[in-house]
């Protein structure tokens, strides 16, 4: 098993440009999140989905769109991209809804994205 | 004031040493207490979970949580270089979303 999956790895953005971040998980689960991670801040929860065709938001929800497109994958879409929006995004999943704590949450590698 | 704070280190300790690693909340309503780990350029691996108050032990990782003074912590006893890597702690309310800390960054030295 792959775990949890993400592309692109690494992405260079001018400021107003899109993009979406891909994510797939082949552990059959259930739930699925957006997190960012910066410097000093910590992991924010940008949207989650709880199964398959609902989404939430999560923290930090503002610039950001998702789409949970199937039970294995769940894109993240800038729609137009601000140099805040730099950062560590990590798609996590879960078997049920992990938000409550007591279901372990497996993360994917991470996306480096930079925008100018 | 963030909802949880973490020191961020850096926190440097020989091979063999005890290590404590801390983090402090203000929402009362946290019930679900977890610490993470992540190696450099990876994505963070639970660790650690813990519900409510008390001590969970797991080989040489031993967690503890204490909510009346909202502060939890995470003791390494026989520290390795394997386990240099930054630490975070996380909490949850019931049906609620996590709440992360900025994180540790831990090196043991050889």
């Amino acid at each position: 098993n792959a775990g949890v999956t993400q592309t692109p790895k690494f992405q260079v953005l001018k400021t107003g440009q899109s993009m979406t971040l891909q994510c797939a998980q082949d552990m059959n689960h259930n739930s699925m999140y957006w997190y960012r991670q910066d410097p000093g801040m910590g992991l924010r929860l940008i949207y989650y989905s709880a199964s398959e065709g609902t989404t939430d938001k999560g923290e930090v929800p503002n610039g950001y769109n998702v789409s949970r497109l199937n039970k294995r994958e769940f894109s993240l879409r800038l729609e137009s991209a601000a140099p805040s929006q730099t950062s560590v995004y990590f798609c996590a999943s879960s078997e049920d809804e992990g938000l409550a704590g007591g279901d372990t949450q497996y993360f994917g590698p991470g996306t480096r994205l930079t925008v100018l | 004031q963030k909802e949880v704070e973490q020191d961020p280190g850096p926190l440097s300790v020989p091979e063999g040493a005890i290590v404590s690693l801390n983090c402090t909340y203000s929402n009362s309503a946290f019930q679900y207490f977890m610490w993470y780990r992540q190696y450099s350029r990876k994505g963070p691996e639970l660790l650690m979970y813990t519900y409510s108050s008390g001590n969970k032990e797991d080989g040489r990782f031993t967690a503890q949580v204490d909510k009346s003074s909202k502060y939890i912590s995470l003791f390494i006893r026989d520290s390795q270089p394997s386990d240099s890597a930054t630490y975070l702690c996380a909490m949850s309310a019931r049906n609620n979303d996590m709440r992360f800390g900025a994180g540790t960054r831990l090196t043991v030295k050889p």
